[in-house]
């Protein structure tokens, strides 16, 4: 079945370090690759997308591109701030009968220092 | 433009008992997928519902059921309450539940089961 892997975490960094947040996934077909990010107490807001090989998606200085041979969507900031401080979730969606089913990795923390 | 909105946003209750759950997804949002997520087993999706239909659903028993609503407004039920089911629970809404299509979150329902 889908699977998605996200690299094992927690990460911290100084403020204005470089992220790297690596995520590789399991699917047939050609799913669409969403980047979601949690902060404490809330729900999940939708970072970026990509929904087709070497697309990019970014918003907020963060990136990822969709990497068809190598199974991959890693997320890169360059320079990370102490308010990026959350939880950040690779997902994939399919299509076909895959209605409404996004499939996430376990989810990295990342804290970032002053 | 209002978000989801899930209420409650806390619960308590005992063992063998059941509770509902409601979401109200984005105005125009006719698809619904709900989610559990737990310390342990990460995010898991439940099921999800467009125009009143289950469309999908998760590996999850038949404890777990849900609807839909004409105006797509969406309820789970979850009942003879396990000290397991102790999750945030998450609703999320997208225009039609395609795979290109990003799904927008509530800040969830936390459930806690004594």
């Amino acid at each position: 079945g889908d699977s998605v892997t996200q690299m094992e975490g927690p990460v911290t960094l100084s403020e204005e370090a470089f992220l790297t947040i690596n995520c590789t996934y399991t699917a047939t077909g050609y799913p669409s690759l969403f980047w979601y990010v949690q902060y404490p107490g809330e729900g999940l807001q939708l970072l970026l997308k990509a929904t087709k090989a070497d697309d990019k998606g970014s918003n907020k200085g963060f990136e990822a591109t969709y990497r068809k041979e190598t199974t991959s969507f890693h997320l890169e900031k360059g320079s990370v701030q102490v308010s990026d401080s959350a939880v950040y979730f690779c997902a994939l969606s399919r299509g076909g009968t895959s209605y409404g089913k996004l499939t996430f990795g376990q989810g990295t923390i990342l804290t970032v220092h002053p | 433009k209002a978000g989801v909105t899930q209420t409650p946003r806390y619960l308590i209750k005992t063992r063998g008992q059941q509770v509902t759950l409601s979401c109200s997804p984005i105005s125009g949002h006719r698809s619904v997928s709900w989610y559990q997520q737990t310390p342990g087993q990460g995010l898991q999706f439940l099921f999800e519902y467009f125009s009143e239909t289950q469309r999908n659903k998760g590996n999850f028993p038949g404890r777990f059921s849900g609807r839909q609503f004409s105006n797509s407004r969406s309820e789970m039920n979850v009942s003879t309450l396990e000290l397991g089911d102790s999750a945030l629970y998450l609703c999320a809404s997208s225009l039609s539940g395609a795979s290109n299509q990003p799904q927008h979150f509530g800040d969830g329902t936390r459930l806690s089961i004594l």
